[in-house]
């Protein structure tokens, strides 16, 4: 299994352009997570899905900010405009939705600068 | 409410010095805790979880409910134990909150 997939590793872009950033869950995986890692705030969940519903988006910070998981193996977190306060590490999380739980898998992270 | 404190944001040691760090937790139910961490610039791993009451890499980690912790050890660090760790509390069915993170550097 190649694990929880992101795309792209690195993304620099300016200030107002529109952002996608992608996941791959593991295969069966129901649950997906997105985060936000950063140093002063540390590691924040953004919106998470089950069963590619999403069930709590509260982490969201504002309306530029958006979520969709189309189907169960495929996930994007979109930013529209960015701004230079968004530059963060993304990760994606996925998880089993039944059965024993060993937590979560993290994907490699989108490293996001906004210039 | 649940909630996973880890109050040092940086810890240093000197290599093959006992490593402790601390994490506690408030959760009204029984508690289910994991341990995570993140080498530089990398996913984070899952390092271990108390019910399979495990030794990963050295460490180890008990569940104390009196005291609502659950501390990361290591008695001889390591310089590759250098990282971020991360403690997290299962909250939900399927859902954890993770503590603020703890900065680890061992020192050669």
């Amino acid at each position: 299994d190649a694990g929880v997939i992101q795309s792209p590793r690195h993304e620099v872009t300016e200030m107002g352009q529109e952002v996608t950033l992608r996941c791959k869950p593991i295969s069966g995986h129901n649950s997906l997570f997105w985060y936000r890692q950063t140093m002063m705030r540390g590691l924040e969940l953004l919106i998470y899905f089950n069963n590619n519903v999403p069930i709590d988006d509260s982490g969201m910070p504002e309306d530029r900010f958006s979520a969709k998981m189309p189907n169960a193996s495929f996930s994007t977190l979109k930013i529209q405009p960015s701004e230079p306060r968004d530059s963060a590490v993304y990760f994606c999380a996925s998880s089993l939705a039944s059965g024993v739980f060993y937590g979560y898998t993290f994907g490699s992270g989108t490293r996001l600068t906004v210039v | 409410a649940q909630r996973v404190t880890q109050p040092e944001k940086l810890l240093s040691v000197f290599k093959g010095a006992p490593v402790e760090l601390k994490c506690n937790y408030s959760y009204s139910g029984s508690p289910e805790l994991f341990w995570y961490v993140q080498y530089s610039r990398q996913r984070l791993q899952l390092l271990l979880r108390h019910i399979s009451r495990e030794s990963i890499k050295g460490f180890t980690a008990d569940l104390n409910k009196g005291e609502t912790s659950f501390h990361l050890k290591k008695p001889f660090a390591q310089e590759e134990d250098s990282a971020m760790y991360y403690c997290a509390l299962r909250r939900s069915a399927r859902q954890l909150t993770f503590g603020s993170g703890t900065q680890l550097t061992v020192l050669p």
